[in-house]
């Protein structure tokens, strides 16, 4: 298994351009998650979804959006790139275990630099 | 609403010396707790997680962590630190009643000198 892959690894935008950050993971899980990790701030939770066809907004949503039409599938687009979005993005996974929890899988993440 | 505090944004130790990193958090319901480790330019990966029962629990690379209710603690510890173990510690506490989703800490880098 490859587990959860992000793509690209690294991207420079422009203020103002769109893009779309994918990821896809191969565990079969329900639950995805989009995460930004700024310097010193741990991590914040862009989006998430329980399934396909299901998200919903996380702590920080403003200026993303995400859709989940596949299981597999999870892409987070940026709208109007703003510099505040200058960030190292992580897609994670998880499904439940025998003990009710949740572990969470986490992709290698994305550098973003918007300038 | 959960939080996480992680006490000490970086901590030094060297080569052979015990590693204490310190989480306490805060939550409405009996919690679900994680150590994640994130090497340098990698994702996370899980360490190890409380979720009920034993209040000592042992994870990968010789971590353990121990549960303290009384003082809402969850702190990691390792008895002799390698140089392998610098790296940056996340601690985590699941959603009550959606344990689906978890809030970070801040993070602590721990390094490790020779």
């Amino acid at each position: 298994n490859a587990g959860v892959t992000q793509t690209p690894k690294f991207r420079i935008l422009k203020i103002g351009q769109s893009m779309t950050l994918q990821c896809t993971q191969d565990m079969n899980h329900n639950y995805m998650y989009w995460y930004r990790q700024d310097p010193g701030m741990g991590l914040k939770l862009i989006y998430y979804s329980v399934g396909a066809g299901i998200t919903d907004k996380g702590e920080v949503p403003n200026g993303y959006n995400v859709s989940r039409s596949t299981t597999e599938d999870f892409p987070l687009r940026l709208e109007l790139a703003a510099p505040s979005q200058t960030s190292v993005y992580f897609c994670a996974s998880s499904q439940t275990d025998a003990g009710g929890t949740y572990e969470q899988y986490f992709g290698p993440g994305t550098r973003l630099t918007v300038t | 609403a959960q939080s996480v505090t992680q006490l000490g944004s970086h901590v030094s130790v060297s080569e052979g010396a015990l590693v204490l990193l310190r989480c306490n958090y805060s939550s409405s319901v009996p919690p679900y707790l994680f150590w994640y480790v994130q090497y340098p330019n990698q994702g996370l990966q899980l360490l190890l997680k409380y979720t009920t029962g034993a209040t000592l629990v042992k994870g990968i690379n010789g971590f353990e962590a121990e549960f303290k209710k009384s003082e809402t603690s969850f702190h990691l510890t390792k008895p002799s630190a390698h140089m392998s173990d610098a790296a940056e510690y996340f601690c985590a506490v699941s959603h009550g009643g959606s344990n689906y989703k978890l809030t970070f800490g801040k993070g602590t880098l721990l390094t490790v000198n020779p």
